[in-house]
């Protein structure tokens, strides 16, 4: 079955340094990719998405292509700060399955200062 | 920023009690998400709606039981609550098509649920 796995965490940084998450998935045809956030306390927001071979995502400083060719959507920031400490999720979904995302297991990031 | 909301946000409850969490969003989408997140973070399907009078399972088997009356309204309800359904439980909501081909799903602050 369709499925995506993650990097495995936690994952602790000091500020200003830089940031991969790696993501790679299992699917049969070309799903969506997601990358969704989650603060301490608080639900799941979604940080970016790419929806086809080659296109990149980005959203406050973080970027992700889709590789096709890999199967992977990496998820990069050129100089974290305090505040991204979160858990990051890779996510896919097809449109023509009602768009019900897959999830992997989460990588927990800590930036200290 | 999109307008979901639950509650309660925090329960702590009995082995036995019927609960019933509450998920509604204002937005008038369509699809609406039940996802249970266990301790170790990993988020699983439960439950979905795609209108209306329209409810299915998810991936993960659940012994809840949800309802879609009217658009806005996803509840979940535990007849008898278990120590074992102890978890986070998050609900979603999404606008197919609201994005072109993408499905983006927009997530409450989720309820944290603790079985005694």
């Amino acid at each position: 079955g369709d499925s995506v796995t993650q990097m495995e965490g936690p994952v602790t940084l000091s500020e200003e340094a830089f940031l991969t998450i790696n993501c790679t998935y299992t699917a049969t045809g070309y799903p969506s990719l997601f990358w969704y956030v989650q603060y301490p306390g608080e639900g799941l927001q979604l940080l970016l998405k790419a929806t086809k071979a080659d296109d990149k995502g980005s959203n406050k400083g973080f970027e992700a292509t889709y590789r096709k060719e890999t199967t992977s959507f990496h998820l990069e920031k050129g100089s974290v700060q305090v505040s991204d400490s979160a858990v990051y999720f890779c996510a896919l979904s097809f449109y023509n399955q009602g768009g019900k995302l897959i999830f992997g297991q989460g990588t927990e990031l800590s930036v200290k200062p | 920023e999109a307008d979901i909301y639950q509650t309660p946000r925090y329960l702590v409850i009995g082995t036995g009690k019927k609960i019933t969490l509450e998920c509604s969003q204002t937005m008038g989408h369509d699809k609406m998400y039940w996802y249970q997140q266990d301790p170790g973070m990993e988020l699983h399907l439960i439950h979905y709606s795609y209108g209306v009078n329209s409810t299915e399972k998810g991936d993960l088997s659940s012994e809840s039981t949800v309802s879609r009356i009217r658009t806005e309204h996803f509840p979940l309800t535990l007849e008898s609550a278990r120590p074992s359904h102890t978890s986070q439980y998050l609900c979603a909501s999404s606008e197919y098509g609201a994005d072109g081909p993408t499905d983006t799903q927009y997530f409450g602050p989720g309820t944290r649920l603790t079985v005694l």
